[in-house]
């Protein structure tokens, strides 16, 4: 079966403090890992797609990184409007239907 | 429109009743998830729609729930007979089938008491 887990489950941060944030997976043919991010009272807002081990991604200080197990995002620099729930979801090869989720980092980041 | 739009965004209902929860995905998306978040807990797949095809109901939690999707666009989300352990926040996404990047909607909080 399917599996993802996040680590920590709360990491609370002092602004400009650097850290990572941790998805483990274990699926039967990657399709796609993805990092979201949500907001108290809001949806889910998507961050990244990674495909294949060895693949990174960045947008402003976020960076995603896959291997064959787990994947990272790092966070660089911090800043209290980056406080949010990161999420993580992996989609198998074989059923293209259900993003499987991990119950998500829930991030604060003081100034 | 320009994003996934769900409604009502909040729904307080009485144990028992059945309840409706409206979905209208991004124009021109043909995939549709549904999912159930719990307070503190992550997403939990409902059902899946793309294009034509049977749904994917696998993740559905008992016959009280049900959902349909009328012309490929609008979705419905039913749950009969409510009880308290639905009361959850019920999140809508869609999709493009070729990237497969699902985008939410703002969800719909529901209570039950």
């Amino acid at each position: 079966e399917d599996q993802v887990t996040q680590s920590p489950e709360a990491l609370r941060l002092q602004e400009g403090e650097s850290s990572s944030l941790n998805c483990s997976y274990t699926v039967s043919g990657l399709r796609g890992l993805f990092w979201y991010r949500q907001d108290p009272g809001k949806g889910p807002e998507f961050l990244f797609t990674l495909y294949s081990a060895g693949e990174e991604k960045e947008k402003e200080r976020l960076k995603a990184t896959l291997t064959k197990k787990e994947s990272f995002l790092h966070i660089t620099a911090p800043k209290p409007e980056d406080s949010a729930t990161y999420l993580c979801a992996v989609q198998a090869r074989r059923n293209n239907n259900d993003m499987r989720f991990g119950a998500g980092t829930r991030l604060t980041v003081k100034p | 429109g320009a994003g996934v739009s769900q409604s009502p965004s909040n729904k307080v209902t009485e144990k028992g009743k059945d309840v409706e929860l409206r979905c209208d995905p991004i124009s021109g998306h043909t995939a549709l998830y549904w999912y159930r978040q719990s307070l503190g807990q992550g997403l939990e797949f409902l059902i899946y729609f793309q294009g034509n095809s049977a749904p994917d109901k696998s993740g559905l939690p008992s016959d009280r729930f049900s959902a349909e999707r009328t012309g490929g666009s609008v979705s419905t989300l039913t749950i009969q007979r409510t009880q308290q352990e639905d009361s959850a926040v019920y999140l809508c996404a869609s999709s493009l089938v070729k990237d497969r990047v699902a985008f939410f909607g703002q969800g719909t909080r529901l209570t039950v008491v």
